[in-house]
């Protein structure tokens, strides 16, 4: 069973560039999650992706915006990118049943804006 | 709105001490509960969860956890702490059927051998 994985590792960009984020999710899961996690804090949620739509977002601007292809694997893009984005970015894959909202995170990509 | 509270923000102990880490979440529906942990250099890993039952849960590695719903509190235990178990904790809440998961902002976990 492969895990979640996410590419790049680390990303250095300067304000006002654009970048995307790319996330390969478990095995037979269908749903992806995307996580900002700033320095010294807990992971804040972004959004999700199911079945290639946008299923909740979370306090985060239009700038920051998903896609989710038919394999499943989702890429975050952010735009006009500001030095509070730099941060780990986390994507986490789950396969929801009754309910239970189990995630399984990937390494997460490191992001520095310069 | 949702919020996780945990108010140690780092422990240190030695190694065979035994470790209580607090979480506290407010919200009234019925939720799911997790605690995660990031090990050095390593990617957020589930320790342990409960989505309803047994309120005290057992996980990986010898930890448990027990939900007390009057308290709205799930903290973390470990009877006798090892060197390997420094990391980061994260307690995480979710409401049941929701799509994501709330994060408190960790604690961090320093065991002496």
């Amino acid at each position: 069973e492969t895990g979640v994985t996410q590419s790049p590792t680390h990303l250095i960009k300067t304000r006002g560039q654009q970048v995307t984020l790319r996330c390969s999710s478990q095995s037979g899961h269908n749903t992806v999650s995307w996580y900002q996690q700033a320095l010294g804090q807990g992971p804040q949620f972004i959004f999700q992706y199911y079945r290639e739509e946008e299923n909740g977002r979370g306090n985060f601007p239009p700038r920051f915006s998903g896609l989710q292809f038919p394999n499943y694997s989702s890429e975050l893009n952010v735009n006009a990118l500001e030095l509070d984005d730099s941060a780990l970015y986390l994507c986490a894959s789950s396969l929801p049943t009754r309910g239970y909202n189990e995630q399984f995170f990937g390494p997460g990509t490191r992001l520095t804006v310069l | 709105a949702q919020s996780v509270s945990q108010h140690n923000h780092h422990v240190i102990l030695s190694e065979a001490a035994s470790l209580e880490l607090g979480c506290n979440y407010s919200y009234g529906g019925t939720v799911n509960l997790f605690w995660y942990v990031q090990y050095p250099g390593q990617h957020l890993q589930l320790l342990l969860k409960y989505f309803s039952g047994d309120p005290l849960v057992k996980g990986i590695k010898g930890f448990e956890a027990e939900f007390i719903k009057s308290k709205f509190s799930f903290n973390l235990r470990k009877p006798s702490v090892q060197w390997s178990d420094t990391a980061e904790y994260f307690c995480a809440v979710s409401q049941t059927g929701a799509n994501n998961l709330f994060f408190g902002t960790g604690t961090r976990l320093t065991v002496i051998p």
